[in-house]
């Protein structure tokens, strides 16, 4: 069965610190991969997409960068964090079928 | 641009009654209207799903009508349980998509 890991649950970060968050997904092959941020009692913005190992598709000018190293494996990324980043930041894949399936998110707070 | 709106941004049922949660959207080019759960903490799971064909799908209490000329799309929670308590999203995309597109999220609360 396919699975998603993302990682940590929670993270606590100062300004100007660097960023990293990681998914990965398990029992598939070539899946789509999506970063979500969701802001405090707010919809979910599409940050970035992922259709094969290398390619990334932003979809908002922003502090952030993604990188797609291994065909399951989904990296989130900022050299310098801002207060305005801190959110709920969620990865999806999607596989032949229609539907997403999520990771259970990271809670991000910049401080 | 806003390319799906829904509403209401919140939602308060007793227990038993009837919740509806409506999306609108403007380009005719969608054909896949998914709706998903969310419970707090959690990632949005996926509820129930429609492609323009049909005018309704119903699975269990959840139940998405479907109005194509009026390009809006609605879920009903028949019997609201407190146990339904959590954000609902609707969405869209177009064939063989690459993204879906995510309404803002309605709350809803059903006190027991």
């Amino acid at each position: 069965s396919q699975t998603i890991h993302q990682w940590p649950a929670t993270l606590v970060q100062p300004v100007g610190s660097p960023l990293s968050l990681e998914c990965t997904v398990e029992g598939t092959s070539n899946p789509n991969l999506y970063w979500y941020r969701q802001a405090a009692g707010r919809g979910l913005q599409l940050l970035f997409y992922s259709v094969g190992i290398g390619q990334i598709s932003s979809e908002v000018p922003q502090n952030l960068s993604a990188s797609r190293p291994q065909d399951r494996q989904f990296i989130l990324s900022s050299k310098k964090l801002l207060l305005s980043d801190s959110g709920f930041y969620l990865c999806a894949w999607r596989g032949t079928g229609d539907g997403y399936t999520f990771g259970s998110g990271t809670r991000l707070t910049v401080v | 641009q806003q390319q799906v709106k829904q509403s209401p941004q919140s939602l308060i049922v007793q227990k038993g009654g009837i919740s509806i949660i409506n999306c609108a959207y403007e380009n005719t080019a969608f054909d896949y209207f998914p709706w998903y759960q969310q419970f707090p903490g959690k990632g949005p799971a996926l509820l129930i799903a429609i492609r323009p064909d049909v005018s309704e799908k119903k699975e269990g209490r959840f139940t998405i009508s479907f109005n194509k000329s009026a390009k809006q799309f609605s879920l009903h929670i028949m019997d609201s349980q407190p146990g339904d308590s959590a954000t609902y999203f609707c969405a869209l995309a177009r064939g063989g998509y690459n993204k879906l597109i995510f309404g803002a999220g309605t709350r809803l609360a059903v006190h027991p």
